[in-house]
Parts: structure tokens; sequence; C-alpha cells
């Protein structure tokens, strides 16, 4: 059984385009995460949600909308796609947002856009 | 910022040397964690210590915290062909929201 499963785990589509990504944990956490990492490796939160309420939004374009219908699932739609949203996507989940939070990810979505 | 730095960003060592990689950062934090990213896979959690804790073994893993210095250190010990990896320190830091804030981790490779 996979705790934190994204799909898909590749994407390969045009500028301009509008692309979702899927993640579910089964861990009965409360809190899911979106993170970007670049092709330097760096690794960037982008969103959090504690039991479907937004928490951490940093500052990432508006043509990227998370949503949770419930708090095992995060989705990461991304409207109007650049060159520049290349990356690996990665979601990951934690028991509580105010806990000491050791993180549990997922197996990354690579994006590329042409 | 509140990324710090990995130091060093790649690493080449013989299999069961020692291999020791560095972390820095530069708010307070709850706790420094570090993790281990195959290559092409997720994160996988490998150790947490606490702002006060100075040391934390788990295993070969040895990982110690300096608050004053801002700094932490992660040392696997006999390394072998299958710690091949990205390792990455993360800081939880307190400001607004909690949050964990990676940097660019260090390229870990154990040749045999």
């Amino acid at each position: 059984d996979t705790a934190v499963s994204q799909t898909p785990k590749y994407l390969v589509t045009q500028m301009g385009n509008d692309k979702s990504i899927k993640c579910e944990q089964n861990l009965g956490h409360d809190t899911m995460y979106w993170y970007k990492q670049d092709s330097k490796k760096f690794l960037k939160i982008m969103f959090s949600y504690n039991n479907k309420e937004l928490i951490i939004n940093e500052t990432v374009p508006n043509r990227f909308s998370p949503k949770s219908p419930d708090k095992a699932h995060l989705n990461l739609h991304i409207n109007s796609l650049e060159l520049g949203d290349s990356a690996v996507y990665f979601c990951a989940s934690s028991q509580t947002q105010g806990g000491p939070g050791e993180l549990f990810f997922g197996e990354g979505s690579r994006l590329t856009v042409l | 910022s509140q990324q710090g730095e990995e130091d060093p960003q790649a690493l080449s060592i013989q299999e069961g040397e020692n291999a020791t990689m560095n972390c820095s950062y530069k708010t307070s934090i709850n706790n420094l964690q570090w993790y281990r990213q195959n290559s092409g896979r997720g994160l996988v959690h490998l150790i947490l210590i606490r702002s006060n804790e100075r040391e934390k073994h788990s295993g070969r893993l040895r990982v110690t915290l300096d608050t004053s210095k801002k700094s932490s250190s992660l040392l696997i010990t006999a390394s072998r062909a299958a710690d091949t990896a990205s390792y990455f320190c993360a800081r939880r830091v307190i400001q607004g929201a909690q949050k964990l804030v990676f940097g660019q981790g260090t390229r870990l490779t154990i040749n045999p």
C-alpha cells in the first residue's frame, strides 16, 4: 500500500495548456503539501492544507490552484502552462500542521512543458 | 531568505569511508530534519533533531545540531553503495505558519 500516491508520474504538454496532478494519502494525516523541485534540486514549498483549509500559499502565481476535497486528497491544477513550470512536483503529508512534522512524500510528478 | 545552504553540493567517496554533510540556516528553528532522495524517487525521512538537542544517532547515521552557529551535520559511517543518493536538511521554521524549508541537498556518490 502506497502511503502518499500522486498521479500522473509524468506529464509532457505544450505551453498554454492546463494540467492537473492528483494526490492521495492513506495515512490519516491532517496536513498535506505541494512542493516544487527545480532542475537544480531546490525543493520549495508551494501550498499547505490542514483539514481542507489553506494554511500556506508561498506567493505562487494564481495560475496554480490547489483543491482539497477532503483531508486525504490534495490536487493541483495549473492553467496556462509556461516553460518555467517544468519541474518535479511532490505531494507530501504530515500528521498535524503544528506538530514536529516529519513529512511523507509521494514519488513525484515530472512536468515537462514544451 | 529562509533557505540555508548544504555543503558540499556533491561528495564522492569510497565504500566503507565516512561521509559528512553540513547544513547551515538563517532563521530560528523548531527542529531540523534530514531526508534522503534516491534518483527519480520521493524524499524519505531519516532523522529529526529538536532545537534543544545537540546530537542524535540512528543506526549508521549521526546528526549534530549547533543552534549558536545555526548549523547541523549528518555523518554516515561505513558507507555502502546503497547510500548513493541526495541528502537534504529541512528546517522547521517558526515564522507564521510552521513550514519545512529545504535546500538544494548534497549529492552523495559511494564508489564500490
